[in-house]
């Protein structure tokens, strides 16, 4: 069983579209991150949900919209899609704020044309 | 900034040598995680290491972490080609986020 998966794993859209990108996780985790990491493998950590509440938001464009319906599950929104959007977006989750491990999905890469 | 720097950005070994990595950051942490990425993967987690730890081991993964510093290392022992990756490390600080570093790639030759 993946314990954390994203869907899909190749997103190719136009300029201005909008898309969505799902993520569980059956791990029971608390806590769930969305990543960018750009073409120079930066890791940028984007948001934070603990308990489905937003505890994280790292001055993001807010054409990007996070969603938590429930503990296992991290959605991002992003609308009017730019081509500096293009990367590869991770989900990752984690047992709490307790700073323990993070387990991370294999990655959406996401371009813009 | 908030995020670990690693040192060397890239690093080329023949098989049977030891790799060392560093990460250097400012701010206070709770604990400092590494972790490896295969090309086209996820990250994984190899090691955490409290902020009131030194040293910890895992197989041929050996960590430090200097606080006075505020750095650590990663030392790979008898490489092998498998351990080709790069190589991050990530603070956990106070507020919950977990910040990483830009990575160091790792080349290991057979």
């Amino acid at each position: 069983d993946t314990a954390v998966s994203q869907t899909p794993k190749y997103l190719v859209t136009q300029m201005g579209n909008d898309k969505s990108i799902k993520c569980e996780q059956n791990l029971g985790h608390d806590t769930m991150y969305w990543y960018k990491q750009d073409s120079k493998k930066f890791l940028k950590i984007m948001f934070s949900y603990n308990n489905k509440e937003l505890i994280i938001n790292e001055t993001v464009p807010n054409r990007f919209s996070p969603k938590s319906p429930d503990k296992a599950h991290l959605n991002l929104h992003i609308n009017s899609l730019e081509l500096g959007d293009s990367a590869v977006y991770f989900c990752a989750s984690s047992q709490g704020l307790n700073g323990g491990w993070a387990f991370f999905g294999q990655g959406t890469r996401l371009t813009v044309v | 900034s908030q995020q670990g720097e690693e040192d060397p950005q890239a690093l080329s070994i023949q098989e049977g040598e030891n790799a060392t990595m560093n990460c250097s950051y400012k701010t206070s942490i709770n604990n400092l995680q590494w972790y490896r990425q295969n090309s086209g993967r996820g990250l994984v987690h190899l090691i955490l290491i409290r902020s009131n730890e030194r040293e910890k081991h895992s197989g041929r993964l050996r960590v430090t972490l200097d606080t006075s510093k505020k750095s650590s290392s990663l030392l790979i022992t008898a490489s092998r080609a498998a351990d080709t990756a790069s190589y991050f490390c990530a603070l956990y600080n106070q507020g919950g986020k977990l910040i990483f570093g830009q990575g160091t790639e790792l080349s290991v030759k057979p």
